[in-house]
């Protein structure tokens, strides 16, 4: 079976650093992506992970561990409009979506 | 660019009702997906297409039903609609690559009373 786990709520302040975490037990593994859905409307892409290590884009990055089904993505300097919710998503012959975690970020 | 475009935006329809959501992108993309968010909740798959006239079960497969004629088009039928279909449904696709994002459409927003 497909198992994708996140928290489902997270708060911080902005200004500060927040760590998202998602740990998967899937069978197979392509990829892993992270998403970002603002309430109301569709998921946007943020990041790519396939191989171990961390990529980084900007404010964001995201690490991936394939030994462990380990993924975080770490967003810094929040912002307010970083509160959203984050989509964790592991591609294996198709695209599965993780539990989702809504992060509220406060002034 | 339109991506990809889903049609309607918002529905109401009644226990035991029919209807078809329909999906379209211009992007050329081999994989298309259909899911289903429920409020607070992420994402479940319900059926996915990898070309044209190719369709396979996602995780929540039971109710509805899929086709795939061509690249463009994968549309989505619900049969005897019931209150566990009220939810929001987004269309996505994405190239063959494996590294390649998927794109989605802005979703339906359907209830069924």
């Amino acid at each position: 079976g497909q198992n994708i786990d996140q928290p489902t709520e997270m708060t911080a302040t902005e200004g500060a650093i927040v760590q998202i975490n998602c740990t998967y037990q899937t069978s197979g593994f392509n990829g892993l992506f992270w998403y970002q859905q603002h309430a109301g409307e569709a998921p946007t892409f943020l990041s790519y992970n396939v191989l171990d290590g961390l990529e980084e884009k900007g404010r964001f990055s995201s690490f991936l561990s394939r030994s462990k089904g380990y993924s975080y993505l770490l967003l810094k300097e929040l912002q307010m409009k970083d509160s959203a919710s984050y989509l964790c998503a592991v591609y294996t012959d198709k695209l599965i979506f993780g539990t989702g975690t809504r992060l509220q970020v406060f002034p | 660019n339109a991506g990809v475009t889903q049609t309607p935006k918002f529905r109401i329809l009644k226990i035991g009702q029919s209807m078809t959501l329909q999906c379209t992108q211009d992007m050329n993309h081999n994989y298309m997906y259909w899911y289903r968010q429920d409020p607070g909740m992420g994402l479940k798959l319900i059926y996915y297409s990898v070309g044209a006239g190719i369709t396979d079960k996602g995780e929540v497969p039971n109710g509805y039903n899929v086709s795939r004629s061509t690249t463009e088009d994968f549309p989505l039928r619900l049969e005897l609609a019931a209150p566990s279909q009220t939810s929001v449904y987004f269309c996505a696709s994405s190239a063959l690559r494996v590294d390649t994002e998927a794109f989605f459409g802005q979703g339906t927003r359907l209830t069924v009373v």
